[in-house]
């Protein structure tokens, strides 16, 4: 396998102030990480592609100067959310890409429980 | 669109009971499934990832089927222990490689 830590675990911070977490791969290089929300009793839903180097990509409906992303390293990339609000609370969870003989598989951190008041 | 279905969305079950559930997915273009299990408060772990119709992985007394032409693929628990509760989560990757989830199914093992 392979160990991503995301940091804070939780975080409570009041509407319009802004809040980054962090995403960290502490043991393989990523060139590719991914940004997830999960609301409650839904599937883990896509937010953005994060690329070192490069601008992160955004899924539709998700908005870039809302989700600020920065993956300077390839080992850190991070989210984030600017002038939160209440409908921001949700759960947050990074992975990071690691390219295999076979296939491609995501290795996740253990997510971010974000709380706007 | 790629729905990825999961189902029970729940599941509680004995100690030493043995368990399955499902994850469907449309068939077409389709190149991997990915099995991980979530517990509370951890990160999701990879268990399985599956690429062949009729591929059979195992994992101790996890184990999983796929089947590409129907469309879905089915996750076994071999004598569940309470250890064993977690969500149990599948994806499928769409066309430009990002994985699409299903909703989970939680399993639940009481002892």
């Amino acid at each position: 396998g392979a160990v991503v830590s995301q940091h804070p675990s939780w975080v409570i911070c009041k509407s319009g102030t802004s809040v980054k977490i962090e995403c960290r791969s502490l043991d393989f290089q990523a060139t590719t990480m991914f940004w997830y929300r999960q609301f409650p009793k839904q599937s883990l839903m896509l937010m953005a592609t994060s690329n070192e180097g490069s601008k992160a990509t955004y899924e539709q409906g998700v908005e870039k100067d809302k989700f600020l992303i920065n993956h300077a390293s390839l080992t850190l990339s991070t989210l984030t959310v600017t002038s939160a609000h209440p409908e921001d609370s949700s759960f947050y969870i990074c992975s990071a890409l690691k390219r295999l003989t076979s296939t491609d598989t995501q290795y996740f951190g253990p997510g971010t429980r974000l709380t706007v008041l | 669109i790629l729905n990825v279905e999961q189902s029970p969305q729940s599941l509680h079950v004995q100690e030493g009971d043995s368990t399955n559930f499902t994850c469907s997915f449309p068939s077409s273009n389709f190149y991997a499934l990915h099995w991980y299990r979530w517990e509370t408060a951890k990160s999701p772990e990879a268990l399985f990832v599956m690429t062949l119709n009729g591929d059979e992985k195992k994992k101790g007394r996890i184990s999983a089927t796929l089947n590409t032409k129907e469309g879905y693929s089915y996750l076994y628990i071999k004598g569940s222990q309470p250890e064993d509760s977690a969500t149990y989560l599948c994806a499928r990757p769409n066309q430009g490689g990002k994985l699409i989830f299903g909703q989970g199914t939680e399993l639940s093992v009481k002892p």
